[in-house]
């Protein structure tokens, strides 16, 4: 079955420090792939998404790139903010007539101190 | 715009008791998904439907069933309640069109907070 994981967490970053957080995933076939943020006590939100090989998605200094040859969908911004601190969770969707269902990983914690 | 919106908020039932949770999509979104999130865990997918029909469906058990209205809202129906069922539900709406091979943007409510003593 189709599956994600991502680094452990949590990650303790300084404030302007760079971030990465690990994604890869197993599928059968070529599927969507999304990052979503949870801040506490509160639903997800789409950070970005990529629907194709070699596809950036990039939203709000955040910027992911579409890795088939790897199967990863890592996570990167140049400078975070104390205001990034929350959950971090990535997806994947697979794209047929069987509906859209979204598969998601374990979740990274993020932490950024000022 | 609105966005997803689900109540209530918070939930608190005893075991064996049964509980609805509500989900209102965004305006001219036709599909609803639900999620299960257990604490400190990812969103595990329950269900999903579209014009009113069930399109997917997660492992879960008998007791968890859903429903779309002609509107395209929708309830979260869970019987016999067990400990074990304490999580965040959360629905999502997306703009899905019949035909496949289509990706199509999950946006997600506030979620409603369940739990079971």
């Amino acid at each position: 079955g189709n599956s994600v994981t991502q680094m452990e967490g949590p990650v303790t970053l300084s404030e302007e420090a760079f971030l990465t957080i690990n994604c890869t995933y197993t599928a059968t076939g070529y599927p969507s792939l999304f990052w979503y943020v949870q801040y506490p006590g509160e639903g997800l939100q789409l950070l970005l998404k990529a629907t194709k090989a070699d596809d950036k998605g990039s939203n709000k200094g955040f910027e992911a790139t579409y890795r088939k040859e790897t199967t990863s969908f890592h996570l990167e911004k140049g400078s975070v903010q104390v205001s990034d601190s929350a959950v971090y969770f990535c997806a994947l969707m697979m794209n047929n007539n069987a509906g859209n269902m979204l598969t998601f990983g374990g979740g990274t914690r993020l932490m950024v101190k000022p | 715009d609105a966005g997803v919106t689900q109540s209530p908020t918070h939930l608190i039932k005893t075991r064996g008791q049964h509980v609805t949770l509500r989900c209102s999509p965004i305006s001219g979104h036709k599909s609803v998904s639900w999620y299960q999130q257990v604490l400190g865990q990812g969103p595990q997918f329950i269900f999903q439907y579209y014009e009113k029909e069930e399109r997917g469906r997660g492992n879960f058990p008998d007791r968890f069933s859903a429903r779309q209205f002609p509107n395209y809202s929708s309830e979260l129906n869970v019987n016999a309640l067990l400990l074990g069922d304490s999580a965040l539900y959360l629905c999502a709406s997306s703009f899905w069109a019949s035909g496949g091979g289509s990706t199509d943007t999950q946006y997600f409510g506030p979620g409603t907070r369940l739990t079971v003593l």
